[in-house]
């Protein structure tokens, strides 16, 4: 049980361009989400907390105009990646945790490479 | 502020040797410490979680243990094997006031078994 998919796993885009990231929670509902950033040999960066049917949290620093976070349903929230460009390619993974529950449960994660 | 840090950085050892991860971290009010397996482009999988009161907490070759009075928890892998090539993550669980939880991300060790 606790199955996260993110899809797609991974994406290569054209600089200017905008990518959509979605994290699906397979067989349970998610009332939380949340998505991190990692580069490489470095740790996950928690980049912005989303709750369904509310505005998305953001942390310091992160920009929410370009990292537009979209949590519609119980099951899936997404991150589009507005006008990316080459400093935004990373490791992108995205996590769920349940109504009162402590767990996160991370998804696997999606490749970005912006050229 | 709260932090994390995980020693050695990184780590090189012979299949079927032992090896013991560190993990110091300053993080108030804890609630919880956990530390994941990272393979490579993946996202990172629970191998242990420990609350205040937990000592030892062992998941097959992975043992974790945790001082809580030095803040300060290892992760000990016994009878390494190649599959065992990983980002090791300490993650502690801090308690916020709104009754929700923050993940304080180690840097992580990275670990490489060589036949």
């Amino acid at each position: 049980g606790a199955v996260v998919s993110q899809h797609p796993s991974w994406v290569i885009c054209k600089s200017g361009t905008s990518v959509k990231i979605e994290c699906r929670s397979l067989d349970f509902q998610a009332t939380t989400m949340f998505w991190y950033r990692q580069f490489p040999k470095q740790s996950l960066m928690l980049m912005a907390t989303s709750n369904e049917g509310s505005k998305a949290t953001y942390e310091q620093g992160v920009e929410k105009d370009k990292f537009l976070i979209n949590h519609a349903s119980l099951t899936l929230s997404t991150l589009t990646v507005t006008s990316a460009h080459p400093e935004d390619s990373s490791f992108y993974i995205c996590s769920a945790r349940t109504s009162g529950g402590h767990e996160q449960y991370f998804g696997p994660g999606t490749r970005l490479t912006v050229t | 502020k709260n932090q994390v840090e995980q020693s050695p950085q990184s780590l090189i050892i012979l299949e079927g040797k032992n090896c013991t991860l560190q993990c110091n971290y300053t993080v108030s009010p804890f609630s919880n410490l956990r530390w994941y397996k990272q393979d490579t482009g993946r996202g990172p999988v629970s191998l242990t979680i420990m609350t205040f009161s937990e000592n030892t907490k062992s998941n097959g070759r992975y043992t974790a243990t945790l001082d809580a009075d030095t803040k300060q928890s290892s992760l000990h892998i016994t009878a390494s094997q190649l599959s065992d090539s990983a980002s090791y993550i300490c993650v502690v669980s801090v308690g916020r006031v709104s009754g929700t939880y923050k993940y304080i991300f180690g840097t992580g060790t990275r670990l490489k078994v060589l036949a």
